[in-house]
C-alpha cells in the first residue's frame, strides 16, 4: 500500500462547479497536510497546508481533514478553466507525496 | 520569493555518462531537497540536504549522489547514467509552511 494515495483521475467538471479532490494516507500519526497544483509543464506550487481536523478555507479552496478516518480533501468552489491542472497531496514535513490528481474544468 | 535557479533546464545525455545537476538559492535556506518526478509515481525524494555538507538519502537514491559545499548550491550528480533515469528533476527548499520547487531539469537519457 502507498503511503498517499489519490485518484489519479482525470476529473472533469463544469466551469462554476464544485471540484472534489481526495487523499488518503496510511500513516496514522501524521501531523501535517499538504496541498499542491502543478500545471503541465511547470512546478509544483502550494496551495494550501492544514494540520487540524476540520475545514481550512482559502478564497475558492478548502482543505478538509479527517485524521481519525486518515483523508485530506481539497474543494475548489466556482471551478475555472484555469484551475484545470495537476493537484498533488503531500503529507508530513518530510513531503510524501501521492500521485496527483489531474482535474480539468470545461467551459 | 525563494529565488531557486536550476540548470540545465534540458539534457540529453547517453547511457553511462556522468552528468551533474544544479540547484542555486539565494535566500539562505537551511535544507534543500531533489525530487524526481515521473507518470503514475508522483513525486518522489532523492536526497536531500540540511546544512553545508551534511546529506542524506531518500526513498530512491540508488544510482545518485549529491554535494553541498556551500549553502546556496545542492549538486545531484548521476555517476552513470541508465535510461531508468530519464525523469524530470525538481530541487525544493522548505519555506512557508511547505515547500518551493524550481522550474526542473528535464534530463533524457538515450
Amino acid at each position: 500500500q502507498k503511503e498517499v494515495e489519490q485518484n489519479s483521475g482525470p476529473l472533469s467538471v463544469p466551469e462554476g462547479a464544485i471540484a472534489s479532490l481526495n487523499c488518503t494516507y496510511s500513516d496514522r500519526g501524521s501531523q501535517s497536510f499538504f496541498w499542491y497544483r502543478q500545471y503541465s509543464g511547470k512546478s509544483p506550487e502550494l496551495i494550501m497546508f492544514i494540520y487540524s481536523n476540520g475545514d481550512k478555507e482559502d478564497g475558492r479552496f478548502t482543505a478538509q481533514l479527517n485524521k481519525a478516518s486518515q483523508y485530506v480533501s481539497l474543494l475548489i468552489r466556482d471551478s475555472q478553466p484555469s484551475d484545470s491542472a495537476t493537484y498533488l497531496c503531500a503529507v508530513n514535513y518530510d513531503m510524501r507525496f501521492g500521485a496527483g490528481t489531474r482535474l480539468t474544468v470545461k467551459p | 520569493d525563494a529565488g531557486i535557479t536550476q540548470s540545465p533546464r534540458h539534457k540529453v545525455t547517453e547511457t553511462g555518462t556522468p552528468v551533474t545537476l544544479r540547484c542555486h538559492q539565494t535566500e539562505n535556506h537551511r535544507y534543500m531537497y531533489w525530487y524526481r518526478q515521473d507518470p503514475g509515481h508522483g513525486l518522489r525524494l532523492i536526497h536531500y540536504s540540511y546544512g553545508v555538507k551534511d546529506t542524506d538519502k531518500g526513498e530512491v537514491s540508488d544510482g545518485y549522489s549529491v554535494s553541498r559545499s556551500k549553502t546556496e548550491d545542492f549538486l545531484l550528480t548521476l555517476e552513470s547514467a541508465t535510461s531508468s533515469q530519464t525523469s524530470v528533476y525538481f530541487c525544493a527548499i522548505s519555506e512557508k509552511g511547505g515547500y518551493t520547487f524550481g522550474s526542473g531539469t528535464r534530463l533524457t537519457v538515450v
